[in-house]
């Protein structure tokens, strides 16, 4: 299908585990987002990349990994989670464009609710 | 630090009448702006973009931005039911990257 879909939907795991939260986009956008999304915080930014094998941290980045060696991919691990990333996180995905024109919106995904016990 | 801020609400309106959301942002230098729609356990979906000062309407929304005044605002005509959600108001600050600041949104609720 085409879009932006999220995987697992649904994860629950345990403090110290490493998780991976998967991203795939079929637009061939450039740029990709992980957000989270917590109560009384609104959306977070976490990581973004602007390219394949270009990453960079976003305002809560501690305690989370990105790679991202295609342009269609880009995965979210936590090491070793923690209860404080219980949370919901929300991939995006814009085309290349910085302003203007429509080119700078970003898209979701449907999200992921994770929640670490 | 830049922000953007909203009423957390919520805000209760009749159906049929006007709804209206209000988002101020602390950046002169913003180049575009984004009103989001999100239903509860749902992911955040466009609404509007708007980018030059003044009124963009598409159907029963309209986008207003006042820069000078550092507000942007989403008008919601005839309000339906359906229009129960969460709006995020959301800011882009410019830069090579283009990320977008995200208030922490205003809950709408349309009673029938």
């Amino acid at each position: 299908d085409a879009g932006i879909t999220q995987s697992p939907r649904y994860k629950i795991t345990e403090t110290g585990r490493q998780v991976t939260l998967m991203c795939h986009q079929t637009w061939s956008h450039s740029y990709m987002f992980w957000y989270r999304q917590d109560l009384g915080h609104g959306l977070r930014l976490i990581y973004y990349s602007a390219a394949a094998d270009i990453t960079d941290k976003g305002e809560v980045p501690d305690g989370y990994v990105v790679s991202r060696s295609k342009t269609e991919n880009f995965p979210l691990t936590l090491e070793s989670a923690t209860r404080s990333q219980t949370s919901v996180y929300f991939c995006a995905s814009k085309g290349s464009g910085t302003s203007g024109g429509g080119t700078d919106t970003q898209y979701f995904g449907p999200g992921t609710r994770l929640t670490v016990l | 630090q830049k922000e953007v801020e909203q009423n957390s609400g919520p805000l209760s309106v009749p159906e049929g009448a006007i709804a209206s959301l209000n988002c101020t942002y602390s950046d002169r230098g913003s180049q575009s702006f984004f009103w989001y729609r999100q239903y509860s356990g749902k992911s955040p979906e466009l609404i509007m973009s708007i980018y030059s000062n003044g009124d963009k309407e598409d159907g029963r929304f309209t986008a207003q931005l006042n820069k000078a005044s550092q507000y942007v605002s989403l008008l919601i005509r005839d309000s339906q039911p359906s229009d129960s959600a969460t709006y995020l108001c959301a800011v882009n600050y410019g830069g090579s990257q283009g990320n977008l600041i995200f208030g922490k949104g205003t809950k709408l609720s349309v009673k029938p």
